[in-house]
């Protein structure tokens, strides 16, 4: 199964700044996909990123919030931007995973804003 | 993608079986159950998938109705290290696209 490097794998940061957050795969994938994991909360997914086109966003997420790139089939990143204590949380990135028949998540960024 | 229903919590005493139900009352004939678990701080780690034939693999098996309105995910013995919340998710198999979560079932391990 596809292998997820996820980093940073946890910050603390001022409340008013941006963090971004990488997510590099071993293998190529079309689709990428980022989440959000409020604490004691189930994933929100936040958006999907496809090689070569905009993220697609979900309800209730913005591009300007949480901007994704996505130069190549292997790597993405998500920004999380001006960041508010109401975004600490844990992020993730996932690739579906044909070889498992399911999907592989990468062990999460926890990010603290104070 | 069907809604599933899953009981918020339960408990387990360790080396005992471990059934954890899953209603998906609306699946459609070409969704399949997936079971997925996140053991705390971790990223979720699949489980286990089935379209409508009882399924076993090294880690749970997997045991479908045969209305398919309904699932059961065993852990046959349970160890202090299957704590975890674990997801029932219904989605058609290798569309590609998102996966989406519910809320799951806390399962807590005893001594």
């Amino acid at each position: 199964s596809a292998v997820i490097s996820q980093k940073p794998s946890r910050d603390i940061c001022q409340r008013g700044t941006s963090l971004t957050i990488q997510c590099q795969v071993d293998s190529q994938v079309t689709m990428m996909f980022w989440y959000r994991q409020q604490p004691g909360q189930s994933l929100t997914l936040i958006a999907t990123a496809n090689q070569g086109s905009e993220a697609t966003y979900e309800s209730g997420f913005v591009i300007d919030k949480f901007p994704i790139s996505r130069p190549n089939l292997t790597f993405s990143t998500l920004t999380v931007s001006n960041m508010s204590p109401e975004d600490s949380s844990i992020y993730l990135c996932s690739v579906e995973d044909l070889g498992l028949n399911g999907y592989t998540f990468g062990s999460g960024t926890r990010l603290t804003v104070v | 993608d069907a809604k599933t229903t899953q009981p918020t919590s339960m408990d387990c005493a360790e080396g005992r079986a471990a059934n954890l139900p899953c209603n998906h009352s609306t699946i459609s004939g070409n969704e399949y159950v997936y079971w997925y678990r996140q053991i705390h701080s971790q990223g979720p780690q699949y489980i286990i998938h089935g379209l409508k034939n009882n399924e076993t693999n090294e880690m749970a098996s997997l045991i479908i109705t045969e209305d398919r309105k309904s699932s059961t995910l065993i852990l046959p013995h349970a160890t202090l290290r299957d704590t975890a919340v674990y997801y029932c998710i219904v989605r058609v198999h290798n569309q590609g696209g998102k996966l989406i979560f519910g809320q799951g079932t806390e399962l807590s391990v005893k001594p």
